[in-house]
This record gives C-alpha cells, sequence and structure tokens, in this order.
C-alpha cells in the first residue's frame, strides 16, 4: 500500500526555467514532509522539508508547498540549472516516528542546456 | 570527512546463499537504518536501531536479520537470499531529535543468481 507517490517518473526542463515537482499522499496522520534528491552512484541526500503547520518554506532556488487538503505537495526548483540534474524523492513521516519515513518512487530530473 | 559508508557496493550472491552487507558511520549517530529499494520502486524501510533497540517493521521478512554491535556499525543479512531480495540496500542514520533528516550511503546493489 504506497501511501506517497510520484506519479511523474520523469521531467525534463530547461536550463533556467522552472522546475515543479508532484507528490501525493493517502495518510492524513503524517505531519512532516521532505524531499531528498540522489546522484547515480550515491545514497539520497536531504534538500527541504516542511512541517503540516506550514504551507510553504523556501531555501534558496527550492521551495515546496504543502496543500494538507488535497494531500499534495510540490517542489519548485528556479531556476533550474543542470547540476539538478538527479532523482528527487518525496517522503513523509507520522508525528513521534522516529524516522520511520515512507517514500515515494522518484522523479526523474533532467536539465538540459 | 564524517559519513556513512557501505561494503560492499556490489554484492553478487547465489540462491539460498547467506549473505550480509555492512554499513559503517563517522557521524556518531544514535539511529541507523537499512531500506530496500527494488528498480523503479520507492525504498522501503525494513527496520532500524534506536541506540541498541531493535525496530522491525511489520512486514519485513523474517529472511532478513540486522545486528548493531556498537554505533558505528550495523549488519543486514539475508539468511536465505531468493531472487526477489535482489534490490538496491541502503543504509542510513539521523541523529537524536532530527529523525527525518536522514544520511544515507552509496547503496549495496544485491544481486540473487
Amino acid at each position: 500500500d504506497q501511501q506517497v507517490k510520484q506519479n511523474s517518473p520523469s521531467l525534463s526542463v530547461q536550463e533556467g526555467r522552472i522546475s515543479i515537482l508532484n507528490c501525493d499522499y493517502t495518510n492524513s496522520m503524517f505531519d512532516y514532509f521532505l524531499w531528498y534528491k540522489k546522484y547515480p552512484a550515491e545514497g539520497p541526500t536531504f534538500l527541504i522539508s516542511i512541517s503540516s503547520i506550514k504551507d510553504k518554506n523556501e531555501d534558496g532556488r527550492f521551495t515546496v508547498f504543502l496543500n494538507k487538503s488535497a494531500k499534495h505537495l510540490s517542489l519548485h526548483i528556479v531556476p533550474s540549472q543542470p547540476g539538478d540534474s538527479a532523482v528527487y524523492f518525496c517522503a513523509a513521516s507520522e508525528p513521534d516516528s522516529w524516522g520511520k519515513l515512507q517514500f515515494g518512487a522518484g522523479t526523474q530530473v533532467v536539465v538540459t542546456p | 570527512d564524517a559519513m556513512v559508508i557501505q561494503n560492499p557496493r556490489y554484492q553478487v550472491t547465489q540462491f539460498g546463499k547467506p549473505v550480509t552487507l555492512s554499513c559503517s558511520q563517522t557521524l556518531n549517530h544514535n539511529v541507523m537504518y537499512w531500506y530496500q529499494q527494488k528498480s523503479s520502486q520507492a525504498p522501503k524501510l525494513l527496520f532500524h536501531y534506536y541506540d541498541k533497540d531493535f525496530n522491525n517493521e511489520a512486514d519485513t521478512p523474517d529472511n532478513f536479520q540486522s545486528r548493531r554491535p556498537n554505533t558505528s556499525f550495523c549488519f543486514l543479512d539475508i539468511r536465505s537470499p531468493g531472487l526477489g531480495d535482489a534490490a538496491m540496500y541502503l543504509c542510513a542514520t539521523s541523529r537524536r531529535g532530527s529523525y527525518n533528516e536522514q544520511f544515507f550511503g552509496p547503496g549495496t546493489r544485491l544481486t540473487v543468481l
């Protein structure tokens, strides 16, 4: 039972444009959401997170938006750079779960010149 | 640099032949996790250690065991690997109070012949 879903397995975007990655979840108990980025031959690295008490969190070129009523979050990357080409995983956790993350299957982003 | 190290990076085993994957960390984090990631799927948590306390996910097969002899090391033992156990195995760590922001190793890709 996949509680976190990333329905777009891949995304191609031109350098300098906006990348928008989407993530949907089904578990209303989730209260913390994260995005991880993964380069080939490396493990995922934490990128940005958001608590359910917020609807937006920004860190440089990366912004995560949370729509709790729709059980949907998105990651915006502006402007996209070639180094952003990677797989992006959405993850979520319930309160007091000691880091028991539920991951989505990932979206492969390719930034073209 | 502080990091999470996984050995070996690639492991080939035969059907039914026990195999051990190892993970070490220099971050001195008290929580360690093992994830299984099959091709194009989401990473799935198998179990985690909070210090020496072992926490098994309900749907982790009995075929999978783990040991954590000290803070730095954690092992994943697969007692009788089946073809369905071929996957990338990711080790991660987190520190107390920041459980969701996990630090991942590069993974071990297991092939079962």
